[in-house]
Order: structure tokens, then C-alpha cells, then sequence
């Protein structure tokens, strides 16, 4: 199985500022047919279930605001909130999609405010 | 709207069984696959089964193989998971996740259905 390390396992940032969060697999999920990094971020907040934010490692998803960004190839990922907003405090994962049906993910990063 | 509701959490003791059931709506439901997730309580998320559109293709997760089966019934457009020999450390919230874009990832979930195994 692909294994998902993020990192690191929880951030506080003050508001209006940028918070960065990092994802590793443990083999590319570059898919060399297509270019395509194989690679989702989801969103959840307390209480509820996770939210799709991004996928093809930097695809935002329909209706989420621009200031959540993804980036990275290969191995290494990042997820950037610019301008975090109170709303924003969750908890953050990511996941491949490389290997189905083996489907697996980060631990989680929590985002908290400063 | 899509929207996929789950039922069927509950209390069970270590060795027993439950039948989680998850009804879908909005969507071509014979048209694509099915999943099943789970978050332990304070923890991360794990996959735990799919199934195809047609019940072609079932896959497990190693922690649950051979104890859960998943099935579909496109007429009822409702995906089921059965759990049997259930152990402590299956307690967790269990959500239906559906993947249209047919791409793996999942774009849309169910608000989950605990389910706590304790003697």
C-alpha cells in the first residue's frame, strides 16, 4: 500500500495569513499515460463529514474559494490557505487514488487559529 | 442535490454483527461505484470497502477482509455494508462516500452512522 505521511500534525495561524500544509507518499502517484498526480485534499471541519477541496493534486473543486491552492508532483504535495479565515479551522487530508482499489490517506493536519 | 444518508449504527457486543445501510439520491446511482469509510473516534480516515456499479468489482481493506461485505441494490439505489465479527477496534464512524467523477476520490459523502463495539 501507499503510505501518506503529512506533516506537520497541527498548525495555528493568525488570521489574513498563509498556512501551509505538506503531504508525502511513499511512491509517485504520477501516472506517467496521463501526467496526472493521483492525489485529492479534503476538508473537515468538527462534527462533519470530509468535504472535497481538491483532486489531480491541484484541481480546486467546484465552489471552493480560490484562496485554497495545491501544488507538488510525484511524491511531495502541498496544500496552501491564503488569507486563512476563521471557517477555515479543520483538519485537513490528503489521499491518493494511484493504487485502487487500495485507497489511502494522510493522517490529517488540524488548522487552528493563532 | 446529492445526497447520501446512512442508517444502522449502533451498540453491538465484540463478536457480534450489524447491516449499515446507506440510501443515495441526485445521482445515477446504477452508474457508478460505492464506498465505504471510516474514522475512528479522534482519529484519521481509512478506507474500508467498494463496490462497483454493477457488483462486478468488491474490494476490501485488509483490516476488515473476510468479516464485512458490501453490496448494492441499484432498484433501491442503497449500498449495504455487513459487518460480522465485529472487534473493538472497528468502532468508528462509518460514512458511504461516492466517487462520480469515476476517478476514485470521493466527492461526495454521507453524514456517517456510529458504531461502537463494547462489551
Amino acid at each position: 500500500d501507499i503510505v501518506m505521511t503529512q506533516s506537520p500534525d497541527s498548525l495555528a495561524v493568525s488570521l489574513g495569513e498563509r498556512a501551509t500544509i505538506n503531504c508525502r507518499s511513499s511512491q509517485s502517484v504520477l501516472h506517467n499515460s496521463n501526467n496526472k498526480n493521483y492525489l485529492a485534499w479534503y476538508q473537515q471541519k468538527p462534527g462533519q463529514p470530509p468535504k472535497l477541496l481538491i483532486y489531480w493534486a491541484s484541481t480546486r473543486e467546484s465552489g471552493v474559494p480560490d484562496r485554497f491552492s495545491g501544488s507538488g508532483s510525484g511524491t511531495d504535495f502541498t496544500l496552501t490557505i491564503n488569507s486563512l479565515q476563521a471557517e477555515d479551522v479543520a483538519v485537513y487530508y490528503c489521499q491518493q487514488y494511484y493504487s485502487p482499489p487500495s485507497l489511502t490517506f494522510g493522517g490529517g493536519t488540524k488548522v487552528e487559529i493563532k | 442535490e446529492v445526497q447520501l444518508v446512512e442508517s444502522g449504527g449502533g451498540l453491538v457486543k465484540p463478536g457480534g454483527s450489524l447491516r449499515l445501510s446507506c440510501a443515495a439520491s441526485g445521482f445515477t446511482f446504477s452508474s457508478h461505484s460505492m464506498n465505504w469509510v471510516r474514522q475512528a473516534p479522534g482519529k484519521g480516515l481509512e478506507w474500508v470497502s467498494s463496490i462497483s456499479s454493477s457488483s462486478g468489482y468488491i474490494n476490501y481493506a485488509a483490516s476488515v477482509k473476510g468479516r464485512f461485505t458490501v453490496s448494492r441494490d441499484n432498484a433501491k439505489k442503497s449500498v449495504y455494508l455487513q459487518m460480522n465479527s465485529l472487534r473493538a477496534e472497528d468502532t468508528a464512524v462509518y460514512y458511504c462516500a461516492a466517487d462520480l467523477r469515476l476517478e476514485a476520490f470521493f466527492d461526495h459523502w454521507g453524514q456517517g452512522t456510529l458504531v461502537t463495539v463494547s462489551s
